[in-house]
C-alpha cells in the first residue's frame, strides 16, 4: 500500500510570506500528526487531527495552523514566515488518534522548508 | 518536567562492531517506549517498541532494546553493524496518563558506521 505522501518535498520562501504543506495519509488512516524537526530542538509536536477535528496542539504560535479534510488529507499553513521556521516538517498518520495510534505511526519523508 | 535524554549525540563505530545507543527518560508513571530510525532525506521509521511484557524487545534490521524500569532506560543495541545502519536514531517515550499522556522525543543520536 502507498505510504504517507508529503508535498512538496522542498520549498524556499521569503520572510513574511505564507506557505501551505500537504500530507496524504495511508489509506484508511484517519489521524494525522504534524511535527517540526530542527537540529537544535529535535522533533516538536505541532498538532494532531482526527476525523477533521484538531485533537491536540503543541506550543507553537498562532501563525501555525492546520486542517484536515473529509478524505483525511491534511494541510498545515504557516503565515508571516520567519527565518526560524526553516525546518523539516514531518507528518505521521495512524488508524487511531494519540495515544492509541502511536503504536502504528507511519511517517512521511517530510517537506524541507527554507526561509530566506 | 518529563524528558528523554539520548546520552550520545554522535556515535562513530566500525563496520561489524557492536553498538549501543543510550536513552534515559524521566517519568513516574507507566510508559511506552519507542526507537525510530531516520535515514538521510527520509522520514522516521519504527525500529521497535516496548508496550508491556518482556523487557527485551527485538526490532527490525537486527536491533534490540532492553527496558530497565529501575534505571529508567531503554538502550538500543546491535551486535554487528553495517554501513547501511548509518542514520539518525530517535528514542521516544509516552508519559503521563489519560488525557495528559504525551509523546516526548529525544534529540537523536547520529550513528556513523565506518568501513
Amino acid at each position: 500500500k502507498a505510504g504517507v505522501t508529503q508535498t512538496p518535498r522542498y520549498l524556499i520562501k521569503t520572510r513574511g510570506q505564507q506557505v501551505t504543506l500537504s500530507c496524504s495519509p495511508i489509506s484508511g488512516h484517519r489521524s494525522v500528526s504534524w511535527y517540526q524537526q530542527t537540529p537544535g530542538q529535535g522533533l516538536q509536536f505541532l498538532f494532531e487531527y482526527f476525523s477533521e477535528t484538531q485533537r491536540n496542539k503543541g506550543n507553537f504560535p498562532g501563525r501555525f495552523s492546520g486542517r484536515q479534510f473529509s478524505n483525511s488529507r491534511s494541510e498545515m499553513n504557516v503565515s508571516t514566515l520567519e527565518l526560524g521556521d526553516s525546518a523539516l516538517y514531518l507528518c505521521a498518520s495512524s488508524l487511531a488518534p494519540f495515544p492509541e495510534g502511536i503504536h502504528g505511526y507511519t511517517f512521511g519523508s517530510g517537506t524541507r522548508l527554507t526561509v530566506v | 518536567a518529563q524528558s528523554v535524554t539520548q546520552l550520545d549525540s554522535q556515535v562513530p563505530v566500525f563496520e561489524e562492531a557492536p553498538v549501543e545507543l543510550r536513552c534515559n527518560y524521566s517519568s513516574s508513571v507507566s510508559v511506552y517506549l519507542f526507537w525510530y530510525v531516520q535515514y538521510p532525506n527520509q522520514g522516521l521509521q519504527l525500529l521497535l517498541k516496548y508496550l508491556s511484557g518482556s523487557t527485551l524487545v527485538k526490532g527490525i534490521n537486527g536491533f534490540e532494546a532492553e527496558f530497565n524500569k529501575s534505571q529508567t532506560s531503554f538502550h538500543l543495541r546491535k551486535p554487528s553493524v553495517h554501513i547501511s545502519d548509518t542514520a539518525e536514531y530517535f528514542c521516544a517515550v509516552t508519559t503521563g496518563a489519560g488525557n495528559n499522556r504525551k509523546l516526548i522525543w529525544g534529540l537523536g543520536t547520529s550513528l556513523a558506521v565506518n568501513p
